[in-house]
């Protein structure tokens, strides 16, 4: 059975980037089959996936945070990241990493999920 | 590309069925059966509770089903139960360019 756990600051200043990390454990990112993901949710809304990635590194992005975002691996940690530049209060959300077992294209596992504010 | 479109709220009391429905494009919905809704209660994860339009991963209680009927797709739940009072999100994957998107959410009240 996997677990998630997301780690990082909780609050970020206007402009710069969010940084978050997922540790893994119950299974090795390398030696399974699995894609790993971001999915986040602002306060009181929706859910919106912002990307994933394979444990060889090939990713896939939210063509709509493409731009912005940017996420890799650790195999030697057991950990995925993800790095958002240029945050505006708008990237205020509750942030989830999670997993999914292709070729099923539903999320498996979830993380507890990490709240980051943006705020100076 | 917009979130699949929920209703906001639904409601019914214990021992009834409740149908949520999502509704998407021929870009994801209609054209794939990749259809999966994830439960989550208050401050907690979202649970997936189906996948591939009908299938109920190891421990959801089959009083969850699926159903898609061309671009919209729907969650039943029968025989309501107090424990299923959350808020409920469709997805659906939409292609090698957009990948995934969620619905809009919807509270289900037990009343």
């Amino acid at each position: 059975q996997l677990q998630l756990q997301e780690s990082g600051p909780g609050l970020v200043k206007p402009s710069e980037t969010l940084s978050l990390t997922c540790t893994v454990s119950g299974g090795s990112i390398s030696g399974s089959s699995y894609y790993w993901g971001w999915i986040r949710q602002p306060p009181g809304k929706g859910l919106e996936w912002i990307g994933s990635i394979y444990y060889s590194g090939s990713t896939y992005y939210n063509p709509s945070l493409k731009s912005r975002v940017t996420i890799s691996v650790d195999t030697s940690k057991n950990q995925f990241s993800l790095k958002l530049s240029s945050v505006t209060a708008a990237d205020t959300a509750l942030y989830y990493c999670a997993a999914r077992y292709p070729p099923g294209e539903q999320f498996d596992y979830w993380g507890q999920g990490t709240l980051v504010t943006v705020s100076s | 590309q917009s979130a699949l479109t929920q209703p906001r709220s639904v409601s019914g009391s214990p021992g009834q069925s409740v149908t949520i429905s999502c509704t998407g494009t021929s870009s994801d919905v209609g054209g794939y059966n990749s259809v999966s809704w994830y439960q989550q209660h208050p401050g907690k994860a979202p649970k997936l509770m189906i996948y591939d339009v009908t299938k109920r991963p190891s421990g959801v209680p089959d009083r969850f089903s699926g159903s898609k009927s061309g671009n919209t797709a729907s969650l039943t739940i029968s025989g309501l139960q107090a424990e299923d009072e959350a808020d409920y999100y469709c997805s659906s994957y939409a292609g090698s360019y957009t990948f995934y998107v969620f619905g809009t959410g919807t509270k289900v009240t037990v009343l």
